[in-house]
């Protein structure tokens, strides 16, 4: 079993719609988490980043942690075009000397107008 | 604030010609730093990282190595590229293994 498994998509979804990305990991020594979002031929920027279980808010992302079941998952409102990109949930390993993030193969979102 | 440069932004290499990507962080002392690989369908793989100057730990066996002459200069090489090592190439840092990493922008290799 991969350690992170985030279906690639693509999704396609109209302008306003609620987009449900998620991720599953069966490490649980995952501690932090995090959502990457790519642009064609550019780095990842991050998104959000988020340590405990539960919700974590900012604008229209919402970024949802269930440590219980290794479930992460990325909400984006009222989508735009301009949130079209690859996502990416990163997860980090909290102890010893693993300082590497572990990244999903990341979800192609298309949001059309 | 804390910038990152990564360079160049494309490049395409002949089949058994040398490599050497660049990138150097600024704001910051003592990064963390990475070298992550990009291929079609298969998410970013990590494939060196780096605590401090000439700390190195290579995660996967492959055609590449890694240098850190500086703090904050991290430098991917190859001596004879294969065309396996095409792919997009990022480098990233973090401030310590707990909190988020920074990319930068990448760099496309096509080994013709």
């Amino acid at each position: 079993q991969k350690e992170v498994e985030q279906d690639p998509g693509p999704l396609s979804v109209p302008e306003g719609a609620i987009v449900s990305l998620n991720c599953t990991y069966s490490n649980s020594a995952f501690q932090y988490f995090m959502w990457y979002r790519q642009y064609s031929r550019k780095g990842p920027e991050l998104l959000m980043y988020t340590y405990s279980s539960g919700n974590k808010e900012d604008g229209r992302f919402t970024a949802q942690v269930d440590k219980s079941s290794k479930y992460i998952s990325l909400f984006i409102r009222d989508s735009q075009p301009s949130d079209s990109a690859t996502y990416l949930c990163a997860l980090l390993n909290s102890g010893g000397s693993n300082y590497k993030l572990t990244f999903g193969k990341g979800t192609l979102l298309t949001v059309n107008p | 604030s804390q910038t990152i440069h990564q360079w160049p932004a494309t490049l395409v290499q002949p089949v058994g010609s040398p490599l050497s990507l660049e990138c150097t962080v600024e704001g910051t002392s003592n990064p963390n730093l990475y070298w992550y690989r990009q291929a079609a369908g298969r998410g970013l793989q990590l494939l060196f990282y780096s605590v401090g100057i000439g700390q190195i730990s290579s995660e996967v066996p492959q055609n590449l190595s890694a240098s850190r002459p500086q703090d904050r200069q991290f430098i991917l090489s190859s001596k004879k590229l294969l065309l396996s090592d095409s792919g997009f190439y990022l480098c990233a840092w973090n401030r310590q293994r707990n909190t988020e990493a920074f990319f930068g922008q990448g760099t496309r290799l096509t080994v013709v």
